[in-house]
């Protein structure tokens, strides 16, 4: 069976600290793909990244970065700086090929950065 | 590009009575899935939609239903209401390939629409 962990229910940081989500997947497909979606207060998912499991380099986007470890099964998300606007509930989901339209989630990691 | 819209936006209902939500993808996108978030469950994945096809479906009784039209609109309905149905419905749309191999395109998701059942 498919399943994704965020053991971190809530952090809360102080503005400018640096802070990773963590992401823990559990699937016996060779091939699936993984998902990072923010959830801001007003309900919608916003789309953050995607990747595939072939594909285990590590990616930077501004302030963010994702470390992806098949060894480990982990999709750890890291906010650099963080700020007041990325206080938000952070989703890690699953999807696998054959599977369509199915993301399976991740209970979610709620970040509350303070200023 | 437009991004998803849902309809309505607030809703609430009495047990028993049904309602219809509805869901309008990404310009293009030809699939549309809809999930159902409570803050026990969690979001849950209740079916997609493709070419007016449902192709995938998740663990909900047969009360939820969807269909999609030729534009690829989606609605979902809820039959006979029940209090734990209250939650957040969202919908998504993708870009979806044919094929039976499809699966893995990411998802844009819709505001949501916000069920009270009463």
């Amino acid at each position: 069976a498919q399943k994704v962990t965020q053991a971190q229910t809530e952090i809360s940081v102080v503005e400018k600290e640096d802070v990773t989500l963590d992401c823990v997947y559990e699937t016996r497909d060779t091939t699936y793909y993984l998902f990072w979606y923010k959830q801001p207060p007003s309900g919608e998912l916003v789309f953050l990244i995607r990747r595939n499991s072939f594909d285990e380099q590590n990616e930077i986007s501004g302030r963010y970065s994702w470390n992806f470890q098949k060894s480990t099964s982990s999709f750890n998300f890291t906010i650099t700086a963080s700020q007041v606007v990325d206080s938000a509930v952070y989703f890690c989901a699953l999807s696998r090929t054959g599977n369509t339209g199915k993301l399976i989630f991740g209970q979610g990691t709620t970040l509350q950065v303070k200023p | 590009k437009a991004g998803v819209t849902q309809t309505p936006r607030y809703l609430i209902k009495t047990r028993g009575q049904q309602v219809t939500l509805s869901c309008s993808p990404i310009s293009g996108h030809r699939s549309v899935s809809w999930y159902q978030q409570t803050p026990g469950q969690g979001l849950q994945f209740l079916f997609e939609y493709f070419s007016e096809t449902q192709r995938n479906k998740g663990n909900f009784p047969g009360r939820f239903s969807g269909r999609q039209f030729s534009n690829s609109r989606s609605e979902m309905n809820v039959s006979t209401l029940e209090l734990g149905d209250s939650a957040l419905y969202l919908c998504a749309s993708s870009w979806a390939r044919i094929s039976v191999a499809g699966g893995g395109e990411t998802q844009y998701f819709g505001p949501g629409t916000r069920l009270l059942v009463l």
